[in-house]
């Protein structure tokens, strides 16, 4: 089955610059990459996705690219802000099944003001 | 559009108790997903139910969990005689056609 790693664990960036979160998954026949933003004690909420057709996809300043050869995609948050503040999860759609995710072990990310 | 909800918020069990969470999927999404979340870690899958229908139980544990989704009313997830170890918050998510998935707030569980 796909297995998902993330990192890194922690990231700690000052508010104004960038922050870049990886992640690699193993099974090629995944196609579809979403990424999560958590709130402590909230739910996770999807901020940006990108499938296999696509190599990078940009939402004002969040950005994800795909590298389906590297089986590697990551998230790109440029001017971060204190509210970015989060643990962030990577995901892919397992190839072998109808629907369910995979979830990477989650990025603290920590902006300072 | 309410949204993804899941009731109750906080459950609190003693072991051995059953627990019956509840989650109702946003109008027009047929696709149901329980995931469960210990504390500092990830997501991990549980099942994946449509309507009547298990489509892939393949993270739930085979004793003591069970999931139903039936043709009127909220998807269930219930844990018979639980454990510490079950202790969690358990999240649902919905999704219209199975790509996109879209999260309930949670139900914290906590086993006395």
């Amino acid at each position: 089955g796909e297995n998902v790693e993330q990192h890194p664990s922690t990231l700690s960036v000052q508010e104004g610059d960038s922050a870049v979160i990886k992640c690699t998954y193993s099974d090629s026949a995944s196609n579809y990459f979403p990424w999560y933003k958590q709130e402590l004690g909230k739910r996770p909420q999807l901020i940006i996705d990108i499938r296999s057709n696509v190599g990078e996809k940009k939402d004002q300043r969040i950005a994800v690219t795909l590298n389906k050869t590297a089986k590697h995609f990551s998230l790109h948050i440029t001017e971060t802000q204190p509210e970015d503040s989060a643990v962030y999860f990577c995901a892919a759609k397992d190839g072998g099944s109808q629907g369910n995710l995979i979830f990477g072990k989650g990025t603290k990310l920590s902006v300072k003001p | 559009n309410a949204g993804v909800m899941q009731n109750p918020r906080h459950l609190v069990r003693r072991r051995g108790q059953e627990a019956r969470l509840r989650c109702s999927p946003m109008k027009g999404h047929s696709h149901v997903y329980w995931y469960r979340q210990l504390p500092e870690e990830g997501l991990k899958f549980m099942v994946y139910l449509q309507k009547e229908n298990i489509i892939d139980e393949s993270g739930m544990p085979k004793e003591r969990f069970s999931a139903e989704f039936p043709k009127e009313g909220p998807s269930i997830l219930r844990i018979q005689q639980v454990v510490r170890g079950d202790s969690a918050a358990y999240f649902c998510a919905s999704s219209p056609v199975g790509v996109e998935q879209f999260f309930g707030p949670g139900t914290r569980l906590t086993v006395l």
